[in-house]
């Protein structure tokens, strides 16, 4: 079957950085989505990567290897903002996305 | 660009009656939309998938003739949850991909429902 696995929940201080890690196994690959979610509000998305390497974009960095079906999403200079919930999504190869749980990030002052 | 719409924002109704909401696609062609639903401290969990012109693709589990989609142009798709009861009271989110070529999908703002 399809899966998706990261951390239920994370607490980091402001300021500081937070990697949340996604594993993943699926029906082929084409892609994966990190998005930003804060309570009662519809996703936001952070990152696309389907090649290997580190995307950087501003504070968030967004890492994939396909080799070990792994990624992470990096936040640096964390702010009391980044509390949210973040969803790892994995595009089969139906082009159909495949959502794991989310991460809530607890950022404390 | 790639803003995505839904009407209404927030409705509350009577166990029983149906309930539409709109899903647009404001400065885009969206070949394929996607229906979530999510319950309070739950992950998206995808409804259907509803391409332009055909019949939506419902997941498993869920009662196509309970949740009626519409997607009669490349710019809106529309969920009718017919009956509606207490237990269907959830937020639900639409996204929309545009034309091929493109992955990422293109979340609208939720409708949150509430069937009193």
């Amino acid at each position: 079957g399809q899966n998706i696995d990261q951390p239920t929940e994370m607490t980091a201080t402001e300021g500081a950085i937070v990697q949340i890690n996604c594993t993943y196994q699926t029906s082929g690959f084409n892609g994966l989505f990190w998005y930003q979610q804060h309570a009662g509000e519809a996703p936001t998305f952070l990152s696309y990567n389907v090649l290997d390497g580190l995307e950087e974009k501003g504070r968030f960095s967004s890492f994939l290897s396909r080799s070990k079906g792994y990624s992470y999403l990096l936040l640096k200079e964390l702010q009391m903002k980044d509390s949210a919930s973040y969803l790892c999504a994995v595009m089969d190869s139906n082009y159909q996305l495949i959502w794991g749980a989310g991460t809530k990030l607890i950022i404390k002052p | 660009g790639a803003v995505v719409s839904q009407h209404p924002s927030w409705v509350i109704c009577k166990s029983g009656t149906s309930v539409k909401i709109e899903c647009r696609s404001l400065d885009f062609q969206a070949t394929t939309m996607f229906w979530y639903r999510q319950f309070p401290k739950q992950s998206l969990m995808l409804m259907a998938t509803s391409n332009e012109g055909s019949k939506a693709t419902y997941e498993q589990g869920v009662e196509k003739d309970k949740f009626l989609i519409n997607h009669a142009s490349l710019t809106l798709s529309t969920l009718t949850v017919t009956s509606a009861h207490p237990e269907d009271s959830s937020f639900y989110i639409c996204s929309a991909r545009m034309l091929a070529g493109h992955n990422e999908q293109f979340f609208g703002p939720g409708t949150r429902l509430t069937v009193l």
